[in-house]
């Protein structure tokens, strides 16, 4: 399968813990999203990258946030210190440059406890 | 990016047609209409998109008005499988920016 992959698919933390998510983008896929969705929501904007560089960084990113694409492949998002309302699904999305189609992974799953 | 509106829910027979409408009334003459849906615990799957002809996939096919303010989009024959979140997106494909901005969608249930 060559779509977006996402890891974990599931995580669950304590409260004040640092987490990590990973997503590796379809090949050739040059834009990278984040999202985040909360239960009976539908999902949210988060940040952006084009390549390496992140260009857009959504108001709901705290700083308690963090993405980064080192080489412009993978990205990782990391939340430090978590709290519960960090609880939700954390999408990453891809697409290249001059398609139209931006393509979801399945999402890793956070719940803080 | 323009705003849309959808029905919250709507129910379906199985093996019938389900047709989903969408109000996109301030879109611009850039911006494509997107259709995803979104199954349980799941990412959101992309359907199809056009931007003013009519188009058909293997999975649905989208219908849009001449003005442009209004989509629908048809799955012919709906199956148990159908049953997610629509989501109907109006997005613009501009040189920075391919971002999707999701609504609440409309919840399809489609019963045997």
């Amino acid at each position: 399968d060559t779509g977006v992959s996402q890891d974990p698919r599931h995580k669950i933390t304590k409260r004040g813990q640092n987490v990590t998510f990973r997503c590796d983008p379809i090949s050739e896929h040059n834009r990278l999203y984040w999202y985040r969705q909360t239960l009976g929501q539908g999902p949210e904007f988060l940040t952006y990258f084009q390549n390496e560089a992140q260009l857009e960084k959504s108001r709901l990113l705290s700083d308690r946030f963090s993405a980064e694409r080192p080489k412009g492949s993978f990205s990782t998002l990391e939340i430090q210190r978590t709290e519960q309302g960090d609880s939700a699904m954390y999408l990453c999305a891809s697409i290249r440059d001059g398609g139209n189609t931006i393509y979801f992974g399945e999402g890793s799953w956070l719940t803080v406890v | 990016d323009a705003k849309t509106t959808q029905p919250p829910s709507m129910d379906c027979a199985e093996g019938r047609a389900a047709n989903l409408p969408c109000n996109h009334s301030t879109i611009s003459g850039n911006e494509y209409v997107y259709w995803y849906r979104q199954i349980h615990s799941q990412g959101p799957q992309y359907i199809i998109h056009g931007l003013k002809n009519n188009e058909t996939n293997e999975m649905a096919s989208l219908i849009i008005t001449e003005d442009r303010k209004s989509s629908t989009l048809i799955l012919p024959h709906a199956t148990l499988r159908d049953t997610a979140v629509y989501y109907c997106i109006v997005s613009g494909i501009r040189s920075n920016d391919y971002k999707l901005s999701f609504g609440a969608g409309t919840t399809v249930t489609v019963r045997a």
